[in-house]
């Protein structure tokens, strides 16, 4: 079992619409959790931070799950400019390696 | 004002040859570290630098050589290369290792090996 695992997608949703993705993990030791977003060709950036109680950065909404070791991000009213590829990371413990899932890609079209 | 920065962007050699990446950060950050992500868009840790030092080394094979003059550059010398060393090399860097410090990308290093 991969230790992050996501749908790739793509999943193509048209502009204003809600998408969610969910993320697995299978460290159960696992204690830090983020989504970081890499556009095509480009380099990987922290999208948010994952907390226990879920968080929320304007249209995006990131949710822990620990007994069931899964991490969702919801994304509200899509923009075109959201079109990009979301990677789910965990982190052991800190100071720990960060590892990435393969991405899920998001296409919103017009 | 770029925050991580690495040279080359693109490098096309062939098999055997030895290539260096160098990678630099402008941010005054602690740690440094290289990815490589494959053809199949996976992102994964190859080593980690803290203040100079290897903190984290991931099963790479040893033909792969970081290395660190200062706080600020982290390099990757490859011998003999392969052509499954064909990837997109990422250097990072973040304040101090571990959580709360995100880590900063830079732009890559698309490495080709024919």
């Amino acid at each position: 079992r991969k230790e992050v695992e996501q749908d790739p997608g793509p999943f193509n949703v048209p502009e204003g619409a809600t998408v969610a993705f969910n993320c697995t993990y299978s460290n159960s030791a696992s204690q830090s959790f983020f989504w970081y977003r890499q556009d095509c060709r480009k380099e990987p950036k922290l999208l948010m931070s994952v907390y226990s109680s879920g968080n929320e950065d304007g249209r995006f909404t990131a949710q822990l799950n620990r007994a069931s070791q899964y991490i969702s991000l919801l994304i509200r009213d899509s923009k075109l400019s959201d079109s990009a590829t979301y990677l789910c990371v965990v982190e052991k413990s800190s100071g720990d390696k960060l590892t990435f899932g393969t991405g899920t890609r998001l296409a919103v079209r017009p | 004002d770029t925050a991580v920065s690495q040279t080359p962007k693109y490098l096309v050699t062939q098999m055997g040859n030895d290539k260096s990446i160098k990678c630099e950060q402008n941010l005054g950050h602690d740690t440094m570290y290289w990815y490589k992500q494959d053809s199949k868009k996976f992102l994964k840790i190859m080593f980690s630098y803290n203040n100079k030092e290897l903190i984290i080394n991931e099963t790479v094979p040893n033909r792969f050589s970081p290395k660190s003059p200062d706080k600020a550059h982290l390099n990757l010398h490859i011998n003999s290369l392969e052509l499954g060393d064909s990837a997109v090399y990422f250097c990072a860097s973040s304040l101090k290792s571990g959580t709360p410090y995100e880590q900063y990308f830079g732009p890559g290093t698309r490495l080709t090996v024919t």
